[in-house]
């Protein structure tokens, strides 16, 4: 149980352009989702939380105007990378929650913004 | 620097060799989590540990916590290929589950 699934795994795009990146908890309702980014030999750094049916809470230095998340459902939360720069290339990994205290991982989305 | 650091940073055994990675926080710890990833995937949950001198088994892989040292400690026996991977330990930071994890383990099992 707890399979936690992304879309796509992988995207490349040109700079300038906006994509969307799906996470859903496929067999339980996530309460809560997170988003994280994760450059290579690095480790994952917690770019926002989000609650169905609220607005995200983002940490600080993320731009909530560049990566919109929308949750909403118990069961998908989006990433929206708006206007994507080759700096914004990473590995966007989610992760998903029901009120316990473990954090379900999803696949990971690895970007690549030319 | 960072609230969880990890060492050693990398790795490298020889099939069936045991091996311990540790967790170091400069925070109290109340809870860890470990988790395996495997490059350009996701995150395997491992285990959780909650209570001071809590100790968990899974398969071959045993972790403790110890809340006075503010460490945990990973320990893999007889390793094999199939536990190569970065092992990343995780601690509870703030509401809604918020997870802040450590620097990472990369572990490479050598047939």
């Amino acid at each position: 149980g707890a399979v936690v699934s992304q879309h796509p795994s992988w995207v490349i795009c040109k700079s300038g352009t906006s994509v969307k990146i799906e996470c859903r908890s496929l067999d339980f309702q996530a309460t809560t989702m997170f988003w994280y980014r994760q450059f290579p030999k690095q480790s994952l750094m917690l770019m926002a939380t989000s609650n169905e049916g609220s607005k995200a809470t983002y940490e600080q230095g993320v731009e909530k105007d560049k990566f919109l998340i929308n949750h909403a459902s118990l069961t998908l939360s989006t990433l929206t990378v708006t206007s994507a720069h080759p700096e914004d290339s990473s590995f966007y990994i989610c992760s998903a929650s029901w009120g316990g205290e473990t954090q379900y991982f999803g696949p990971g989305t690895r970007l690549l913004v030319l | 620097s960072q609230e969880l650091e990890q060492s050693p940073q990398s790795l490298i055994v020889q099939e069936g060799k045991n091996l311990t990675i540790n967790c170091t926080s400069s925070k109290t710890l109340y809870g860890l989590y470990w988790y395996k990833q495997k490059y350009g995937e996701g995150l395997i949950f491992l285990m959780m540990l909650q209570k001071g001198g809590e100790e968990k088994s899974h398969e071959k892989i045993t972790a403790k916590l110890d809340e006075k040292k503010q460490q945990s400690s990973l320990h893999i026996t007889a390793s094999q290929p199939s536990h190569a991977g970065i092992y990343l330990c995780g601690r509870n930071s703030g509401g809604y589950q918020k997870v802040t994890f450590g620097t990472g383990t990369k572990l490479q099992v050598i047939p």
